[in-house]
């Protein structure tokens, strides 16, 4: 079983509909990352979160940390917001390296 | 600043060659992630480095190796490369520490190995 579950896999929206991504742990966790990867691109950070919700322009994060899952909102969704969704995790222990254990992905495809 | 950056970009290998992929970062981090891309999976760890001069195996670490001899610097080696290694690769860097910091990645290298 994956440690990060991310659902849908594939999402297709029309431009302007609201999207929802979600993320599942099984493991204790320091913090959850959201990143965004663009075809052939490199991957930028969206949101770090240990408690509660970010927000930033359209984009929202939020994350519950008792039931293990961290949702990824995208209000007036645009054809620029396709892209693959990633979520990953950093483990809770002491000597924690810090690495991020990473969800598949969700690729999003906004049509105009 | 440049962040993280990769080179190559892009390299298609023969089986059996060798090669080193250069990460390099100018936001005195600490530690610093070798991470493969395949399609169908979330990224996985090869190779970490918690600070200079030490490295340590991840998940996938098998037919890699690594060194740290500068702060800013986290190469990957592969000896004898095989058609299983072809994947994007991906560095990436954090602070480092007991608390969580943002990751910054590099743009990526997509290898080929025939």
């Amino acid at each position: 079983k994956n440690e990060v579950e991310q659902s849908p896999q594939n999402l297709t929206a029309q431009e302007g509909e609201f999207i929802t991504i979600n993320c599942s742990y099984s493991v204790g966790i320091s913090a959850l990352h959201w990143l965004q990867q663009h075809p052939g691109g490199g991957i930028v950070s969206l949101f770090m979160l240990s408690s509660g919700k970010k927000k930033h322009g359209r984009l929202i994060a939020t994350i519950n940390i008792q039931e293990k899952h961290s949702s990824l909102h995208i209000t007036a969704s645009h054809p620029r917001d396709s892209a693959v969704y990633i979520c990953a995790v950093r483990l809770d222990y002491g000597g924690s390296q810090g690495n991020l254990i990473f969800g598949k992905g969700t690729k999003l495809s906004v049509k105009p | 600043n440049a962040g993280v950056t990769q080179t190559p970009k892009f390299r298609v290998l023969k089986t059996g060659q060798s090669m080193t992929l250069l990460c390099a970062q100018d936001m005195n981090h600490e530690y610093m992630y070798w991470y493969r891309q395949d399609p169908g999976m979330g990224l996985r760890l090869i190779h970490y480095s918690v600070g200079e001069g030490t490295t340590a195996k991840g998940e996938v670490p098998d037919g890699y190796n690594v060194s740290r001899l500068k702060k800013q610097n986290f190469l990957l080696g592969l000896e004898s490369a095989a058609p299983s290694q072809t994947s994007v690769y991906f560095c990436a860097s954090t602070h480092g520490g007991v608390q969580p910091s943002e990751q910054y990645f590099g743009p990526g290298t997509r290898l080929t190995v025939t």
